[in-house]
Order: structure tokens, then sequence, then C-alpha cells
């Protein structure tokens, strides 16, 4: 069964530091995968998502992922991170049909 | 161009009744699904519809069901209402390809009593 895993629950970061939210997947053929964020009492939003081709992949919000097949990870990135980026957020992959399996999530706190 | 809009965004309901949430896709989009979210099984997959067909289906028992009108606009139908039934339900739509990234809606929380 194709799948993500997100390992950490919660990640703490100071506001201006980097940040990194971590992601791995098992999927067979080319995965699929993309980050969503949740606010409180709102849907998902779409941050970005990896097809193929570069590694690095850039979306919106100043916030970035990179992909390593070698390693199986799409981990979250963001060079600063804000107090406005504390919210939850999860990792998805298609599996077909606009099916996405999401990760469990990881709440991000950052604080001022 | 508006986004995805569900109706209604708070529902009460008492166990054994039947509920119907709606689901307004963006312009254009031919593909709508519906998530499920709860704090103990986190996002499910509950069905996705493309173009008046049900092209996926997720684990739920087949108190869950849905459909999809011409204009692409969507309703999900549970009936027998449990209080496990509680949650969050969001929809999403998309163009319908798995390279496209889905955009969901504000949800409709549904609480069992």
């Amino acid at each position: 069964a194709q799948s993500v895993a997100q390992p950490e629950d919660q990640v703490n970061v100071a506001e201006g530091n980097p940040l990194t939210v971590k992601c791995t997947y098992s999927v067979s053929g080319n995965p699929y995968l993309f980050w969503y964020v949740q606010y409180p009492n709102r849907g998902l939003q779409f941050l970005l998502k990896y097809i193929t081709g570069d590694n690095l992949v850039k979306g919106s919000y100043g916030f970035e992922a990179e992909f390593n097949k070698s390693q199986t990870s799409f981990h979250l990135k963001k060079p600063s991170a804000l107090v406005s980026d504390s919210a939850l957020y999860f990792c998805a992959v298609n599996t077909g049909f606009q099916k996405l399996v999401f990760g469990t999530g990881t709440r991000l706190l950052v604080s001022p | 161009k508006a986004g995805v809009t569900q109706t209604p965004r708070y529902l009460i309901k008492t166990r054994g009744q039947q509920v119907t949430l709606s689901c307004s896709p963006i312009s254009g989009h031919r593909s709508v699904s519906w998530y499920q979210q709860t704090p103990g099984q986190g996002l499910q997959f509950l069905f996705e519809y493309f173009s008046e067909t049900q092209r996926n289906k997720g684990n739920f028992p087949g108190r869950f069901s849905g459909r999809q009108f011409s204009n692409s606009r969507s309703e999900m139908n549970v009936s027998t209402l449990e209080l496990g039934d509680s949650a969050l339900y969001l929809c999403a739509s998309s163009s319908g390809t798995a390279l496209d990234e889905q955009y969901f809606g504000p949800g409709t929380r549904l609480t069992v009593t």
C-alpha cells in the first residue's frame, strides 16, 4: 500500500530560524507528492507538489520541499520561519484517481 | 475565481438520522473528492467523482454515499448516523488528473449526538 509518514507530531522553531517538517514515503512507481497546510477551523491549503523533474520544489508563502529518492523523503522547508506559519502541515501522496493518502500531520509552532 | 464552497458549515444531528452535505467545486473543475477528518483517524478518503461517475472509493461502510451532478456539484449522504461519524467533512475539487493539486473547501463540521 502506498503511504506517507510524518515522524514528528510537533516541531518548534523560533521566528527567523529555518524550519523543516519531515515526510517519508512508501510508493510503488512514480510518487506524486503534495504538501498542504491547515489553519484552525479551515480547510486544507495547497503548498506545493512534486511530480517529476527538479528535486527542489518551490511553493507558496516561501516554502520549498526537497525530494530525495534514495532516502524516500520529501521534507518541507523554509529558510526563515514566521509566527504566522504556525499551523498543521500534512504530507500526502496521490495513489490514483484523486485519492490522496495523508500523513498524520505535524503541528508547527513558531515562537516570537 | 471563487473557491470551493461547502454547505452547511455546521450541522448537529441525532444518532439514526441521515444527513446530506453539499459541495460546489471551482468553476471548470470536473473532479470532486470527499474526505473525513477526525482526531483519531486523521484525514481519510471517502470517494471521488469525475463527470458524474464515481472513480474511486475509500474504505467506508455503505452508509456513506455520494453523487455528482452535471454541473459538477456534489453531495454526500450519510444514513443511519452513528456517534463515530462526528467529524469535519472536507470536499476538494481539481481538474481530475493525479498530477494536479486538489483545492479544498472549508469543510462541514458534523456533530452526532
